[in-house]
């Protein structure tokens, strides 16, 4: 299987922060990253796949960039609604996995 | 729009069988625009994909979980289930029912999950 790393697991900031979360495939997964948030009692909801591709009615201040192993999610500008956790999934072979999450509190 | 609801037993006791369904509105299970999935998401948060069907009746499963899991189309219209034979309590978890987009392959639409415990 293809292990999916996080960092940070959880991280404090406030409105108006950048914001950076980092993601670790285990092996070359090319582009097949994807970005999903949640909300405390809710499902995931796709942000970002392809890497860098923009799920429809995402806010622009999010942004992905990355290829093969290294990939990183940004929220350029940090607003109220963004505070949840966020998970990247690999979908280059199955079994498809997820990282751990990472936490976005306020500080 | 699609729409999945899970439902099932909300409580299982240790080495029973668990099983779920998931109704779907808003497309056929038979459209093949999906793959229909199940995951689950542990205390701990991780998120865990179990396996999922496809139109054709093909399925694929994760070959790293401890319990069998068998996904077939449900007995109802548009359904599909999920069933997990001789649960622990680490079978404990939200379970979510999702669409996988094909040739994207991400989870697309999802369940608003529901809660087994395992416990006697």
């Amino acid at each position: 299987d293809i292990q999916m790393t996080q960092s940070p697991s959880s991280l404090s900031a406030s409105v108006g922060d950048r914001v950076t979360i980092n993601c670790r495939a285990s092996q070359n997964i090319y582009k097949y990253l994807t970005w999903y948030q949640q909300k405390p009692g809710k499902a995931p909801e796709v942000l970002m796949y392809d890497a860098s591709t923009l799920q429809s009615r995402v806010p622009s201040r999010f942004s992905g960039s990355g290829s093969g192993t290294e990939f990183t999610l940004t929220i350029s500008s940090l607003q109220p609604e963004d505070f949840a956790t966020y998970y990247c999934q690999q979908s280059y072979s199955i079994p498809w996995t997820f990282g751990l999450g990472t936490k976005v509190e306020v500080k | 729009q699609v729409q999945l609801q899970e439902s099932g037993p909300g409580l299982v006791k240790p080495s029973q069988t668990l099983s779920l369904s998931c109704n779907i509105s808003g497309d056929s299970i038979n459209s093949g625009r999906f793959y229909w999935s199940w995951l689950r998401q542990s205390a701990g948060g991780g998120l865990e994909w179990l396996g999922r069907i496809y139109a054709t009746g093909s399925t694929h499963y994760n070959p790293s979980l401890k319990t069998p899991v068998t996904i077939s189309v449900g007995t109802s219209q548009n359904q599909f289930s999920l069933r997990l034979n001789s649960v622990t309590a680490a079978d404990t978890a939200v379970y979510y029912c999702a669409s996988e987009s094909r040739g994207l392959q991400l989870f697309l639409y999802w369940g608003q999950g529901i809660l087994v415990t395992v416990s006697s």
